[in-house]
């Protein structure tokens, strides 16, 4: 199992943004698929997930609903995170990680580092 | 929301001493509750899930223990890469998933 991460860099205040994360050894479209975020020198906060059993059911943390949407592909096994409306505060590394239906996150993706500044 | 408060913020000992590491839940959260542990510079790395259930490959050093509210990590006698961030998070009802604010173990 692998989960490997692109995108992310530097963007506005107001900019959009999105992030992929490739997975191997299992399929994106079976398993719930999160976002976790690491502001720097903060602690983790979950994001967002997608429901597995190739569900459309997603839910989002407060701070991002309506701003960020989590989708997958199932032709290219990869998960993604659009991020639109960016603030100063969404500024963190965001990890993608294969969370289990018990809600218990086994994989990880290695993060990327998203930094929204002007 | 759940919101889940780790104690204390750091935790300065030696190697082959024992941690002791809480988190306290704010509303009961019957044994939902895992803990990862994090390195610099690295992804979190789940040990312990249901609050006590250790992770395939995890050293036996590691313990959870707890129910309701109060939780507890501890590590037997700590060895040179014990020395990390731990989170608790809970699960219960989710999503959403909520994670504590995390214990810095370092050596002393």
């Amino acid at each position: 199992v692998a989960l490997v991460q692109s995108g992310g860099g530097l963007v506005q205040p107001g900019g959009s943004l999105r992030l992929s994360c490739e997975a191997s050894g299992f399929l994106v479209g079976d398993s719930y698929m999160s976002w976790v975020r690491q502001a720097p020198g903060k602690g983790l906060e979950w994001v967002s997930v997608i429901f597995g059993g190739n569900s459309d059911r997603t839910a989002y943390v407060e701070s991002v609903r309506d701003r960020f949407a989590i989708s997958r592909d199932i032709s290219n096994n990869t998960l993604y995170l659009q991020m639109t409306s960016l603030r100063p505060e969404d500024t963190a590394v965001y990890f993608c990680a294969r969370t289990f239906a018990d809600g218990y996150i086994k994989y990880w993706g290695q993060g990327t580092l998203v930094t929204v500044s002007s | 929301e759940i919101v889940l408060t780790q104690s204390p913020a750091t935790l300065s000992l030696s190697p082959g001493e024992r941690a002791t590491l809480s988190c306290r839940a704010s509303q009961s959260i019957s044994t939902f509750l895992g803990w990862y542990q994090q390195k610099p510079g690295q992804a979190p790395r789940l040990l312990i899930f249901d609050a006590s259930r250790r992770v395939t490959g995890i050293p036996a050093r590691f313990s959870g223990s707890g129910s309701g509210t109060d939780f507890t990590l501890t590590i037997s006698s700590l060895e040179p890469e014990d020395f990390a961030v731990y989170y608790c998070q809970q699960r219960s009802n989710w999503p959403p998933l909520t994670f504590g604010g995390g214990t810095k173990v370092e050596m002393k």
